[in-house]
């Protein structure tokens, strides 16, 4: 079973549009990130939150906004989507945010987005 | 800042034959380093990962040798198989960030 959870799985937007990626997590894990793949920037580091709240943001747009309602919950909300936003996004998580940790990042299976 | 450099983008051989790919990185401290792979529509897995200088962790027959001299972590198998086609990434931690991915490697063995 998976361990965490993404949905949808694919998703095809109208340019203009607002959607939210939902990711949850059942590992235990305190850190949860936002990473983006694309053609042109594979596995982009986006968003990290550790005990649901925010650590790093590297996402120069505001209409990218992560959301965490409980500590194993960090979903993507996405306004004024535009065809440049379409990408796989991974929800990940690991057990403490930290540099010399070596703290091991699971994760999920993706959203593949498409903006048209 | 800290940023991780796989020089390869596309590394195509037989099957049977050995594969290195490469790996050094920049980082104002001293990180892990790790190797992920990300088989087509699948999520990127962790392959092996390493902190200790010369020590080589070893999974599913590919190792990795950390050298904090040359800032290097470069990824090996001795004999290429089928299943190995993937994408591979040579990570570092970064702190807050969990991880900070190279531009990735797409290794394709043929039979």
């Amino acid at each position: 079973d998976p361990k965490i959870i993404q949905k949808p799985k694919y998703l095809v937007a109208v340019t203009g549009s607002e959607k939210i990626l939902i990711c949850e997590q059942y590992l235990g894990h305190n850190a949860m990130y936002w990473y983006r793949q694309s053609a042109k920037k594979p596995l982009e580091f986006m968003f990290s939150y550790s005990y649901q709240k925010l650590m790093d943001n590297q996402t120069a747009s505001s209409r990218f906004q992560p959301q965490s309602s409980k500590k194993n919950h960090l979903d993507l909300q996405i306004t004024a989507l535009k065809p440049d936003d379409s990408a796989t996004y991974f929800c990940a998580s690991s057990q403490e945010v930290g540099q010399t940790s070596g703290n091991t990042l699971y994760f999920g299976e993706g959203s593949r987005l498409i903006v048209v | 800042g800290d940023s991780v450099t796989q020089t390869e983008g596309l590394v195509t051989l037989t099957e049977g034959l050995p594969v290195m790919l490469n790996c050094t990185y920049q980082s104002t401290y001293s990180p892990f380093l790790f190797w992920y792979v990300q088989h087509l529509n699948e999520a990127p897995k962790l392959l092996l990962k390493s902190f200790t200088d010369n020590k080589r962790p070893e999974h599913q027959g590919f190792h990795a040798t950390l050298h904090k001299s040359s800032s290097s972590f470069h990824l090996q198998k001795s004999s290429a198989q089928l299943s190995d086609s993937a994408l591979y990434y040579c990570a570092s931690s970064v702190y807050a960030q969990g991880l900070t991915f190279g531009l990735g490697t797409r290794v394709s063995v043929f039979p």
